[in-house]
């Protein structure tokens, strides 16, 4: 059970945009089209903000978009606002058990 | 509006055991697959298991399987994470979570700490 691969760290100004990669194996995110993402500011609880690769739950901005190309899952955050700054977690279902990636921590210049 | 709120967290001697709780309100708990994640002071998230709606189906990480059980009760609404043989690097926050896939809804989360 090996975690997903994550950039440790990015960064962009508001208003630009970034995209953060989560990377896995044919096992994985190649396999099953279960990547999700979460989103965790500060001293607060997981949210679920992308899943089944590209899915936003009701209330996520449009802004927070998903994607799959391969083994490497992607979230791509648009119009980035300072409230955006936090950690981002992508996870993928395998064979009886869910994996994580290490998280990336998102900095809103 | 689903909620979930974790109990049980203590601070227990290495060897120890702990039963964590999460009671579950807001939506419909009898056909919702349940999952306990964790979260180490200052670290990412680790899944830990899942739990079919029906009770018949579990799952575990390799981290806990063998120490961990995971179990609930439909009539009360209730999750449970029976853990046996704490070690220090079991110390974190418990998240139950809804969902097997994905965790769409989150409790609070409960502290565990594992230290002599």
């Amino acid at each position: 059970q090996s975690a997903l691969t994550q950039p440790p760290s990015v960064s962009g100004s508001p208003g630009q945009s970034v995209t953060i990669s989560c990377t896995g194996t044919s096992g994985d995110i190649g396999s099953f089209y279960s990547a999700s993402w979460y989103q965790q500011t500060p001293g607060t609880t997981p949210k679920l903000i992308i899943f089944e690769v590209r899915h936003r739950p009701s209330g996520v901005p449009d802004r927070f978009s998903g994607s799959r190309s391969g083994n490497t899952a992607s979230l791509t955050i648009s119009g980035l606002q300072p409230e955006d700054e936090g950690d981002y977690y992508c996870s993928s279902y395998t064979h009886n058990s869910v994996l994580f990636g290490g998280g990336t921590k998102l900095t809103v210049l | 509006q689903g909620q979930l709120m974790e109990s049980g967290g203590y601070r227990v001697r290495p060897g120890g055991s702990l039963r964590l709780s999460c009671t579950a309100s807001g939506f419909t708990f009898s056909d919702s697959y349940m999952t306990w994640i964790r979260q180490a002071p200052g670290k990412g998230l680790e899944w830990i298991s899942y739990i079919s709606d029906d009770g018949e189906t579990s799952s575990y990480a390799d981290s806990v399987r063998g120490r961990f059980t995971i179990s609930r009760d439909n009539t009360r609404e209730l999750v449970f994470l029976q853990m046996n043989n704490l070690r220090n690097d079991d110390t974190a926050i418990y998240y139950c979570s809804r969902g097997k896939i994905y965790s769409d809804h989150w409790g609070q989360g409960t502290l565990v700490t594992v230290s002599s």
